[in-house]
């Protein structure tokens, strides 16, 4: 079954301490990225991976740190938690590059106190 | 400005009635138009997705887009109880790289 696992699910931590949501994918996309999602603004893209190796800020990118060092996963890592990054957040793939076909993962829920 | 504005709703209506769902946009350049749907406590599901401009349609669901007016449709018909959920229109340039969401409108079908 073609699927995108998100991990952890929820999550409630504190400021500054250091965190990774990680994402994982079985369908051999190339293409990976992370949103959040906030009630009033809606999915704002943080980064995307165009390949291993290979990532670009979206819209959102402060405070967010991403790597890919394999085709499979694109773990999010949060260096410095700030309340303000209490979200929803979704890693999404695709398997092609010119389609706008987005498979998305259950979403992770982050709560900064 | 935001790159996809979205009538936020909510929205309630009968079961068997037509729903029509609306987003502008604001750059030219996109070229790719997506309707997502979300259920509660899920991820957002492709519903139909449309290169350019023109109409698509696939059972209930009709998609438009206006490139003209920049406008974006998704039309339901005979709508059910189980399409209530946050309806999400998306937009992407040529590239596909990058994702522009509106905010959503939530619809609830009545039986």
């Amino acid at each position: 079954e073609a699927q995108v696992t998100q991990n952890p699910r929820y999550l409630i931590t504190v400021t500054g301490k250091k965190l990774t949501v990680t994402c994982s994918q079985n369908m051999n996309h190339e293409y990976m990225s992370w949103y959040r999602q906030d009630p009033g603004l809606g999915l704002r893209q943080i980064y995307y991976s165009m390949n291993v190796e290979v990532t670009d800020k979206g819209d959102v990118p402060e405070g967010y740190k991403v790597s890919r060092k394999e085709k499979r996963n694109f773990p999010l890592i949060l260096e410095s938690p700030s309340p303000n990054q209490t979200s929803l957040y979704f890693c999404a793939t695709k398997r092609g590059f010119n389609t706008g076909e987005l498979f998305f993962g259950e979403g992770s829920r982050l709560t900064v106190l | 400005q935001k790159e996809v504005e979205q009538d936020p709703g909510p929205l309630s209506v009968p079961e068997g009635a037509i729903v029509s769902l609306n987003c502008t946009y604001s750059n030219s350049a996109f070229q790719y138009f997506m309707w997502y749907r979300q259920y509660s406590r899920k991820g957002p599901e492709l519903l139909m997705y449309t290169y350019s401009s023109g109409n698509k349609e696939d059972g209930r669901f009709t998609a438009q887009v206006d490139k003209s007016s920049k406008y974006i449709s998704l039309f339901i018909r005979d709508s059910q109880p189980s399409d209530s959920a946050t309806y999400l229109c998306a937009t992407s340039p040529y590239t596909g790289n990058q994702f522009y969401f509106g905010t959503g409108t939530s619809l609830t079908v009545i039986p």
